[in-house]
């Protein structure tokens, strides 16, 4: 069955620090990868999403997020993060033919002023 | 501003009652899913409608019945509901259920069991 591993459950920043959360999935087929944020009391955002082509993605609000086939991984980053980016980042993949999401535990980050 | 609509935004309920989430969508979407996202915990599948008919029972139980009326509302009724039960759910569409486009997900109805 696919899986999706985000390895940082808590993360905290300082503003202007630079951002990498760590997302691994398991499927040895074509995926569909994706970033979800939630804001404090907000509903899931898309950030960015990758289907195919260029393995760097980049996203709404300075985000990209890098697709290595051969590590199975999809990560997110930012270089700079701003106390406005405080939220909860979910990683999602989806497998096979129908548009089915499953998502990574997430990964809470805290931004510092 | 979410496009995908949910009421009611809180729910508190006795686990004899039922009850009945709902959720809207006019962006023209055909596919429908619920998601049930328990506290510190990733949104989980429950079911997919795709063209108002019902695609996808991640093996849910029976006290969890979802309706899809028209292509534009998703119900989901509840009834013996159990306090693990207590979780936020989230409606989302999409265009189809088999192209590559994302879910849009509505605010939630957070669901309290007593």
């Amino acid at each position: 069955a696919q899986s999706v591993s985000q390895h940082n459950h808590h993360v905290i920043l300082s503003e202007a620090a630079s951002l990498e959360l760590g997302c691994n999935y398991s499927y040895g087929g074509t995926v569909n990868l994706f970033w979800y944020v939630q804001y404090p009391g907000q509903h899931l955002q898309l950030l960015l999403k990758y289907f195919s082509g260029d393995p760097l993605v980049k996203g709404i609000k300075g985000f990209e997020a890098e697709f290595i086939k051969s590590k199975f991984s999809f990560n997110l980053r930012k270089p700079s993060v701003q106390w406005s980016d405080t939220a909860e980042y979910f990683c999602a993949v989806r497998a096979g033919g129908y548009n089915k999401l499953i998502f990574g535990a997430g990964t809470r980050l805290a931004v510092h002023p | 501003d979410t496009e995908v609509t949910q009421t009611p935004k809180h729910l508190v309920r006795g686990m004899t009652n039922k009850k009945s989430l709902k959720c809207e969508q006019h962006m023209g979407h055909r596919a429908m899913y619920w998601y049930k996202q328990k506290a510190k915990k990733p949104p989980e599948l429950m079911f997919v409608y795709s063209y108002e008919k019902l695609s996808i029972n991640e093996s849910v139980p029976s006290r969890f019945s979802p309706e899809c009326p028209n292509s534009s509302l998703l119900n989901l009724h509840l009834h013996a509901l159990q306090p693990e039960d207590s979780a936020l759910y989230l409606c989302a569409s999409s265009h189809t259920d088999r192209d590559n486009s994302p879910l849009h997900f509505g605010n939630g109805t957070r669901l309290t069991v007593t």
